[in-house]
């Protein structure tokens, strides 16, 4: 399938923000979604993106997303010890119920 | 259940034997996806199963793969003649319904290492 691609690791501070990003290649998407595994545990779905908005805020995440350049990104305010995992990013592929996912990035928050 | 169940979770089998992963989805989602987790792989469909229609099988990487869902509820995901390469972690999902508007929901994965 097409490529999603996430840079594979992020090192933040306790208290910062943290900002992962994903490239995508399917402009047919109709939803873009984030996804959190922690250790040892499944995939919990964080959020998702309506591919006819730009972003999308929920507590301390907020989504954006640029269609023009396939750019879609996941902020995390006041990141804490608990958000320490790995996130990945991924789109609908053509069958439209399949997920086509990132590597993942995973996020080490120091305090 | 409260939520997607697999088991086992981990299995360590010899190269040749064959090898059966199963998944409890959520008591009344329709659909069941099941999805393989390698190392530096990603996460990769392997199967799609929505009520009574025909599954999607387009993800399973060899004819050594199959998979059913026996009443509409439990899958059971087979590997025969498993190979080194088949090592990964199989997670299996479920929704409410199928489609692009209903949040799946992720089991623990079965870690299956291929001695």
């Amino acid at each position: 399938g097409e490529d999603v691609e996430q840079s594979l690791f992020l090192s933040v501070r306790e208290g910062d923000s943290s900002v992962i990003n994903c490239t995508y290649t399917d402009s047919s998407s109709t939803y873009l979604y984030w996804y959190k595994q922690e250790p040892g545990a499944g995939l919990q779905l964080l959020t998702y993106i309506f591919s006819n908005m730009d972003m999308k805020q929920d507590q301390r995440l907020t989504v954006l997303l640029n269609k023009k350049d396939k750019h879609l990104s996941l902020r995390i305010a006041d990141t804490q010890t608990g958000d320490s995992a790995i996130y990945f990013c991924a789109e609908t592929e053509n069958s439209g119920y399949a997920l086509n996912f990132g590597k993942g990035t995973s996020l080490l928050v120091t305090p | 259940g409260a939520g997607v169940s697999q088991s086992p979770s981990n299995k360590v089998t010899e190269k040749g034997k064959d090898v059966e992963l199963r998944c409890d989805p959520i008591s009344g989602h329709t659909a069941l996806y099941w999805y393989r987790q390698s190392l530096g792989q990603g996460l990769e469909f392997l199967i799609y199963f929505q009520g009574n229609s025909a599954p999607d099988k387009s993800g399973l990487p060899s004819d050594r793969f199959s998979a059913e869902r026996t009443g509409g509820s439990v899958s059971t995901l087979t590997i025969q003649r498993t190979q080194q390469e088949d090592s990964a972690v199989y997670l299996c999902a479920s929704s409410r319904m199928g489609g692009v508007n209903t949040e799946a929901f992720f089991g623990q994965g079965t870690r299956l290492t291929v001695v």
